[in-house]
């Protein structure tokens, strides 16, 4: 029962590249959300989706693009990574909206 | 607006209750919950109540509901070394087209032995 799995755990990049975080549930949820993790500022949310094939922005959508072509993967793309977005990411799924969302065990991202 | 505040700090000696509160200011809360982080490792729900109710139990875990005070706290019964973690609270209010959670910055239990 693997419940909520991101991918990578760790990585290191230079500003101006990309990358791809990937997150996938086998929980069969509609519901799948990005968020980051920054000291003393509790998690905001990036972007969400409320089912396949759909997106929305959250509170930080700014430098990130998601996608979200099969209802088990959600994914988190950074086009042109800046040091700003130096943080912990984690993806969360619910059943639906208002259910409690389960986490994966995130993943750290540095950008030099 | 949508705020949620916590302590950032909490010390107990193993053996005795914790107490862990935080307060809302959204009104409009459906669910409230109780999120447990490890170092090094994602959240882990460890409760959550419905804003209708005033106390859930759950073994060791009581969560006490206060509306009107929009106050919410989490009691951890006979503290274990193992409970040392980050406790977050997040309430839970609707956005468009999904509820979405506000966290706060969390509280850092730290159990004595």
């Amino acid at each position: 029962n693997a419940g909520v799995t991101q991918t990578p755990k760790f990585r290191v990049l230079k500003t101006g590249q990309s990358m791809t975080l990937l997150c996938a549930q086998d929980m069969n949820h509609e519901y799948m959300y990005w968020y980051r993790q920054d000291p003393g500022m509790g998690l905001r949310l990036i972007h969400y989706s409320v089912g396949e094939g759909t997106t929305a922005k959250g509170e930080v959508p700014d430098g990130y693009n998601v996608s979200r072509l099969k209802k088990q993967n959600f994914l988190l793309g950074l086009e042109s990574a800046a040091p700003s977005q130096t943080s912990v990411y984690f993806c969360a799924s619910s059943y639906s909206t208002g259910q409690p969302q389960h986490f994966g065990d995130g993943t750290r991202l540095s950008i030099l | 607006g949508e705020d949620v505040e916590q302590s950032l700090f909490l010390s107990v000696r193993e053996g005795d209750s914790s107490v862990i509160n935080c307060t809302y200011t959204d009104s409009s809360s459906t669910y409230l919950y109780w999120y447990k982080q490890e170092p090094g490792a994602g959240l882990q729900l460890l409760t959550y109540i419905f804003s209708n109710m005033d106390m859930k139990q759950d073994q060791r875990l009581t969560v006490l509901l206060n509306k009107k005070d929009k106050h919410l706290s989490l009691r951890i019964a006979d503290t274990q070394t193992g409970d040392s973690a980050i406790y977050f609270c997040a309430e839970s209010i609707y956005g468009g087209a999904t509820n979405k959670l506000i966290f706060g910055t969390g509280t850092l239990l730290a159990v004595q032995p």
